[in-house]
Protein backbone atom coordinates (compact mmCIF):
# COMPACT_ATOMS: atom_id res chain seq x y z
CA UNK A 1 0.00 0.00 0.00
CA UNK A 2 1.30 3.53 -0.28
CA UNK A 3 1.70 5.04 3.04
CA UNK A 4 4.63 7.36 4.13
CA UNK A 5 5.15 8.11 8.08
CA UNK A 6 6.92 10.95 9.72
CA UNK A 7 6.99 12.27 13.87
CA UNK A 8 4.87 15.30 14.21
CA UNK A 9 7.55 17.94 15.98
CA UNK A 10 10.80 18.61 16.04
CA UNK A 11 12.20 21.57 18.13
CA UNK A 12 16.05 22.40 18.10
CA UNK A 13 18.38 25.73 18.82
CA UNK A 14 19.45 27.80 16.12
CA UNK A 15 22.81 27.14 14.52
CA UNK A 16 22.69 22.97 15.46
CA UNK A 17 21.59 20.70 13.14
CA UNK A 18 17.89 19.08 12.21
CA UNK A 19 16.92 16.21 11.17
CA UNK A 20 13.94 14.51 9.69
CA UNK A 21 12.96 11.40 9.33
CA UNK A 22 10.53 9.68 7.29
CA UNK A 23 9.41 6.00 6.49
CA UNK A 24 7.59 5.10 3.29
CA UNK A 25 6.23 1.65 2.08
CA UNK A 26 5.65 1.71 -1.53
CA UNK A 27 8.87 0.17 -2.86
CA UNK A 28 8.06 0.56 -6.34
CA UNK A 29 8.38 4.98 -5.91
CA UNK A 30 10.69 6.04 -8.10
CA UNK A 31 11.64 9.45 -6.30
CA UNK A 32 11.44 10.66 -3.09
CA UNK A 33 11.04 14.49 -1.81
CA UNK A 34 11.20 16.92 0.90
CA UNK A 35 8.39 19.84 0.58
CA UNK A 36 8.46 23.24 3.14
CA UNK A 37 4.87 24.47 4.23
CA UNK A 38 5.53 27.52 6.06
CA UNK A 39 1.56 29.00 7.23
CA UNK A 40 -0.63 29.67 5.23
CA UNK A 41 1.62 29.50 2.45
CA UNK A 42 1.85 26.99 -0.66
CA UNK A 43 4.52 23.90 -0.76
CA UNK A 44 8.18 25.17 -1.73
CA UNK A 45 9.82 22.05 -2.86
CA UNK A 46 13.25 21.62 -1.16
CA UNK A 47 15.17 18.83 -2.52
CA UNK A 48 14.49 15.27 -4.37
CA UNK A 49 16.40 11.74 -4.60
CA UNK A 50 15.99 9.09 -7.08
CA UNK A 51 15.75 6.20 -6.10
CA UNK A 52 18.89 4.53 -6.61
CA UNK A 53 20.76 6.91 -5.08
CA UNK A 54 21.53 6.57 -1.30
CA UNK A 55 23.27 10.48 -0.81
CA UNK A 56 22.26 14.26 -2.01
CA UNK A 57 23.46 17.63 -0.77
CA UNK A 58 22.28 20.48 -1.54
CA UNK A 59 24.19 23.67 0.10
CA UNK A 60 22.30 23.33 4.17
CA UNK A 61 20.52 19.90 3.00
CA UNK A 62 21.74 16.04 2.98
CA UNK A 63 18.99 13.93 2.08
CA UNK A 64 19.50 10.36 3.31
CA UNK A 65 18.27 7.15 1.43
CA UNK A 66 18.09 4.12 2.89
CA UNK A 67 15.95 1.79 0.37
CA UNK A 68 16.22 -2.01 2.18
CA UNK A 69 14.92 0.20 4.99
CA UNK A 70 12.58 2.68 3.21
CA UNK A 71 13.77 5.06 4.93
CA UNK A 72 14.39 8.89 4.17
CA UNK A 73 15.78 11.40 6.06
CA UNK A 74 16.67 15.29 5.90
CA UNK A 75 19.45 17.12 7.94
CA UNK A 76 19.53 20.83 7.60
CA UNK A 77 22.56 22.49 8.73
CA UNK A 78 23.09 25.71 10.72
CA UNK A 79 19.12 25.75 11.10
CA UNK A 80 18.17 29.23 11.16
CA UNK A 81 14.76 30.57 12.45
CA UNK A 82 13.59 30.89 9.06
CA UNK A 83 13.70 27.04 8.74
CA UNK A 84 10.79 27.16 10.99
CA UNK A 85 7.98 25.54 9.30
CA UNK A 86 5.99 22.21 8.00
CA UNK A 87 8.60 19.47 6.59
CA UNK A 88 6.31 16.96 4.23
CA UNK A 89 8.24 13.89 3.06
CA UNK A 90 6.60 12.39 -0.39
CA UNK A 91 7.09 9.87 -2.52
CA UNK A 92 5.79 9.52 -6.44
CA UNK A 93 3.71 6.37 -7.09
CA UNK A 94 3.52 5.56 -11.19
CA UNK A 95 0.17 5.41 -12.34
CA UNK A 96 -1.71 7.17 -15.06
CA UNK A 97 0.86 10.12 -14.23
CA UNK A 98 2.96 10.09 -11.21
CA UNK A 99 1.36 11.55 -8.22
CA UNK A 100 2.55 12.14 -5.01
CA UNK A 101 1.75 11.10 -1.86
CA UNK A 102 2.28 12.93 1.49
CA UNK A 103 3.51 12.14 4.83
CA UNK A 104 1.48 13.69 8.00
CA UNK A 105 4.31 16.55 7.83
CA UNK A 106 6.72 17.24 10.65
CA UNK A 107 6.34 20.85 12.38
CA UNK A 108 9.71 21.93 12.80
CA UNK A 109 10.24 24.53 15.87
CA UNK A 110 13.74 26.75 15.84
CA UNK A 111 14.39 28.49 19.10
CA UNK A 112 16.53 31.61 19.16
CA UNK B 1 10.44 32.47 -13.92
CA UNK B 2 6.78 31.46 -14.40
CA UNK B 3 4.77 29.55 -12.08
CA UNK B 4 1.61 27.79 -11.74
CA UNK B 5 -1.27 30.37 -11.01
CA UNK B 6 -4.18 28.91 -9.19
CA UNK B 7 -7.29 31.16 -9.51
CA UNK B 8 -8.95 32.66 -7.11
CA UNK B 9 -6.61 32.73 -4.40
CA UNK B 10 -9.68 32.93 -1.69
CA UNK B 11 -13.25 31.44 -1.86
CA UNK B 12 -15.68 31.29 0.18
CA UNK B 13 -19.15 29.39 -0.56
CA UNK B 14 -22.07 28.04 1.33
CA UNK B 15 -23.28 24.90 1.61
CA UNK B 16 -24.65 23.24 -0.93
CA UNK B 17 -23.45 25.75 -3.56
CA UNK B 18 -21.13 24.79 -6.38
CA UNK B 19 -17.21 26.36 -6.95
CA UNK B 20 -14.84 26.11 -10.00
CA UNK B 21 -11.28 25.99 -9.36
CA UNK B 22 -8.77 27.29 -12.12
CA UNK B 23 -5.44 26.48 -12.85
CA UNK B 24 -2.60 27.42 -15.20
CA UNK B 25 0.61 25.53 -15.21
CA UNK B 26 4.06 26.37 -16.29
CA UNK B 27 3.93 27.02 -20.25
CA UNK B 28 4.42 23.86 -22.09
CA UNK B 29 3.80 21.76 -18.97
CA UNK B 30 1.46 18.84 -20.55
CA UNK B 31 0.39 17.19 -16.93
CA UNK B 32 -1.71 18.97 -14.08
CA UNK B 33 -2.54 17.40 -10.96
CA UNK B 34 -4.57 18.76 -7.67
CA UNK B 35 -4.45 17.78 -4.20
CA UNK B 36 -6.85 18.68 -1.47
CA UNK B 37 -5.01 19.54 2.24
CA UNK B 38 -7.77 20.41 4.90
CA UNK B 39 -6.85 22.12 8.05
CA UNK B 40 -3.69 20.66 10.18
CA UNK B 41 -3.55 17.79 7.57
CA UNK B 42 -1.32 16.54 4.66
CA UNK B 43 -2.18 16.75 1.12
CA UNK B 44 -4.30 14.30 -1.08
CA UNK B 45 -4.40 13.48 -4.19
CA UNK B 46 -7.43 14.02 -6.26
CA UNK B 47 -6.85 13.54 -10.02
CA UNK B 48 -4.01 13.98 -12.59
CA UNK B 49 -4.30 14.71 -16.55
CA UNK B 50 -2.14 14.73 -19.10
CA UNK B 51 -2.85 16.04 -22.62
CA UNK B 52 -6.51 16.57 -21.66
CA UNK B 53 -6.88 13.19 -21.05
CA UNK B 54 -7.14 12.10 -16.88
CA UNK B 55 -4.03 10.13 -16.28
CA UNK B 56 -4.83 9.45 -12.54
CA UNK B 57 -7.68 9.58 -10.07
CA UNK B 58 -7.62 9.62 -6.56
CA UNK B 59 -9.80 10.08 -3.53
CA UNK B 60 -12.00 12.79 -5.40
CA UNK B 61 -15.52 12.36 -4.54
CA UNK B 62 -18.17 12.01 -6.78
CA UNK B 63 -19.48 15.59 -6.34
CA UNK B 64 -16.26 16.79 -7.77
CA UNK B 65 -15.28 16.71 -11.76
CA UNK B 66 -11.88 18.30 -13.35
CA UNK B 67 -11.11 18.50 -16.97
CA UNK B 68 -8.06 19.69 -18.77
CA UNK B 69 -8.33 22.15 -21.92
CA UNK B 70 -6.68 22.47 -24.94
CA UNK B 71 -4.21 25.50 -23.36
CA UNK B 72 -3.37 22.86 -20.81
CA UNK B 73 -5.61 24.75 -18.25
CA UNK B 74 -7.70 22.68 -15.27
CA UNK B 75 -10.56 23.56 -13.76
CA UNK B 76 -11.91 22.00 -11.12
CA UNK B 77 -15.84 22.00 -10.34
CA UNK B 78 -17.04 21.00 -6.60
CA UNK B 79 -20.61 20.93 -6.41
CA UNK B 80 -23.00 20.19 -3.27
CA UNK B 81 -20.42 21.78 -1.22
CA UNK B 82 -20.14 20.65 2.00
CA UNK B 83 -18.90 21.80 5.22
CA UNK B 84 -16.23 19.26 5.27
CA UNK B 85 -14.65 20.37 1.36
CA UNK B 86 -13.30 23.67 3.04
CA UNK B 87 -9.64 23.37 2.72
CA UNK B 88 -6.22 24.11 0.49
CA UNK B 89 -6.85 23.47 -3.05
CA UNK B 90 -3.15 22.75 -4.53
CA UNK B 91 -2.39 22.49 -8.56
CA UNK B 92 1.03 20.84 -10.17
CA UNK B 93 2.14 20.57 -12.98
CA UNK B 94 5.26 19.03 -14.58
CA UNK B 95 6.42 18.16 -18.06
CA UNK B 96 6.62 14.84 -19.83
CA UNK B 97 9.61 16.65 -21.62
CA UNK B 98 12.74 16.47 -18.78
CA UNK B 99 12.07 15.74 -14.99
CA UNK B 100 8.32 14.55 -15.02
CA UNK B 101 8.75 13.53 -11.64
CA UNK B 102 9.11 17.44 -10.56
CA UNK B 103 5.84 18.64 -9.67
CA UNK B 104 5.70 22.20 -9.55
CA UNK B 105 2.82 23.68 -6.97
CA UNK B 106 1.22 26.28 -7.71
CA UNK B 107 -0.19 29.16 -4.37
CA UNK B 108 -2.88 27.23 -3.55
CA UNK B 109 -6.97 28.54 -3.41
CA UNK B 110 -8.46 28.56 -0.04
CA UNK B 111 -11.95 27.38 -0.09
CA UNK B 112 -14.30 28.10 2.46
CA UNK B 113 -17.87 26.25 3.03
CA UNK B 114 -19.81 28.16 5.97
Amino acid sequence: GEDVEQSLFLSVREGDSSVINCTYTDSSSTYLYWYKQEPGAGLQLLTYIFSNMDMKQDQRLTVLLNKKDKHLSLRIADTQTGDSAIYFCAESIAGGGFKTIFGAGTRLFVKA
Amino acid sequence: AAGVIQSPRHLIKEKRETATLKCYPIPRHDTVYWYQQGPGQDPQFLISFYEKMQSDKGSIPDRFSAQQFSDYHSELNMSSLELGDSALYFCASSSTVGNYNEQFFGPGTRLTVL
